[in-house]
């Protein structure tokens, strides 16, 4: 079946420094891909996708391009901040039964950031 | 804004209880899911409804069921708990491909 593989950490960096998490998926069909973030304490929030092939999800400084040839789906941020210390998961479209359009979620990625 | 509000946020249970975990989403969504969050295992789909009184297993639907009798509504059943389904239990909902999430429940069985 389908399934997506992730960095799992946890990462730790400096407040500025560049961010990449990554991402590597094995799909039968074109899905759509996804980064969530969980905050401590929340459930997960969408935070950017990505529909077809070369297009670019961006978000709060968070950006991703789907590459279909990689089958990769890389988060980077330019420069982070410790406000963006959080569980990142990396997931992808799969249709369920009745049609329903349910995630395959990757692990998640722990990224600590440190003033 | 799509709301998915979760009834608890804690729960501790004992051994051999019955337990209902109820989730409600306010945006008229179709699809209905609950997943566990455990470390390591990242998040793990129980069960799924993709209509009122439709539902259909995940990958770990043992131990587990579900009840949706209002669109709106969809609950999780534990129906005698054990101390190996402590974990964090998270409730969502979709349209279209994105899921949205409530804050889960935290469960621990003694």
């Amino acid at each position: 079946g389908d399934s997506v593989t992730q960095m799992e950490g946890p990462v730790t960096l400096s407040e500025e420094a560049f961010l990449t998490i990554n991402c590597t998926y094995t799909a039968t069909g074109y899905p759509s891909l996804f980064w969530y973030v969980q905050y401590p304490g929340e459930g997960l929030q969408l935070l950017l996708k990505a529909t077809k092939a070369d297009d670019k999800g961006s978000n709060k400084g968070f950006e991703a391009t789907y590459r279909k040839e990689t089958t990769s789906f890389h988060l980077e941020k330019g420069s982070v901040q410790v406000s963006d210390s959080a569980v990142y998961f990396c997931a992808l479209s799969e249709k369920k039964g009745g049609g329903a359009d349910g995630l395959t979620f990757g692990k998640g990625t722990h990224l600590i950031i440190q003033p | 804004d799509v709301k998915v509000t979760q009834s608890s946020r804690y729960l501790v249970k004992r051994t051999g209880e019955k337990v209902f975990l109820e989730c409600v989403q306010d945006m008229d969504h179709e699809n209905m899911f609950w997943y566990r969050q455990d470390p390591g295992l990242g998040l793990r789909l129980i069960y799924f409804s993709y209509d009122v009184k439709m539902k259909e297993k995940g990958d770990i639907p043992e131990g587990y069921s579900v009840s949706r009798e209002k669109k709106e509504r969809f609950s999780l059943i534990l129906e005698s708990a054990s101390t190996n389904q402590t974990s964090m239990y998270l409730c969502a909902s979709s349209l279209r491909g994105s899921l949205h999430f409530g804050n889960g429940t935290r469960l621990t069985v003694t």
